[in-house]
């Protein structure tokens, strides 16, 4: 199946852009995702790229996409502590299967 | 506006307990899916369904069963807990026919502690 790895941790100060990282190794992927984890809630949907799209901003994030290299990175701009959460990336397959990264821990510090 | 629902929310079983998972959308979606999340691990696949009548196995099913006897509810069934299926479960659904996005929308999630 398809490995999708992520960084553990990231920490950042408020202020500052995070950037956080995917790979992914299925080359047929049609969406690609960021979802953001609260504690303890469920996943919320943050922004999404198709496959055949390079960039896409969207107010504070920009998701950049690399499918020679796969990867796929999500950048926050202007980093607020309530931006600290667990970000996962996900892997739509043909099918609608989704793959999910190990999620990287965002620490915010005032 | 429901969208995911998960029930319950938490609970404790003994090892050897049996029991089920509901997850209910109100989206009209086609696809659910069950995931475990555990810690350093992000969310693994346990089954999902297609639609209506179908299930298939995602990446660790082995010691679980699943139902999509109506559209909209799909149950995780436990038949004999075990310590290693503590663990935090989250329910999703996706994919509206005719809507090339495939978004999964998740429910709150069921912690489940099997002492």
């Amino acid at each position: 199946g398809e490995d999708v790895e992520q960084s553990l941790f990231l920490s950042v100060r408020e202020g500052d852009s995070s950037v956080i990282n995917c790979t992914y190794t299925d080359s047929s992927s049609t969406y690609l995702y960021w979802y953001k984890q609260e504690p303890g809630a469920g996943l919320q949907l943050l922004t999404y790229i198709f496959s055949n799209m390079d960039m896409k901003q969207d107010q504070r994030l920009t998701v950049l996409l690399n499918k020679k290299d796969k990867h796929l990175s999500l950048r926050i701009a202007d980093t607020q502590t309530g931006d600290s959460a667990i970000y996962f990336c996900a892997d739509a397959q043909p099918g609608n299967q989704f793959y999910f990264g190990t999620g990287t821990s965002l620490t915010v510090i005032p | 506006n429901a969208g995911v629902t998960q029930t319950p929310k938490f609970r404790v079983l003994k090892t050897g307990q049996s029991m089920t998972l509901l997850c209910a959308q109100d989206m009209n979606h086609e696809y659910m899916y069950w995931y475990r999340q555990d810690p350093g691990m992000g969310l693994r696949l346990i089954h999902y369904s297609v639609g209506e009548g179908t299930t298939a196995k995602g990446e660790v099913p082995d010691g679980y069963n699943v139902s999509r006897l109506k559209k909209q509810n799909f149950l995780l069934g436990l038949e004999s807990a075990a310590p290693s299926q503590t663990s935090v479960y989250f329910c999703a659904s996706s994919y509206r026919r005719g809507r090339p996005e495939a978004e999964a929308f998740f429910g709150q999630g069921t912690r489940l502690t099997v002492v």
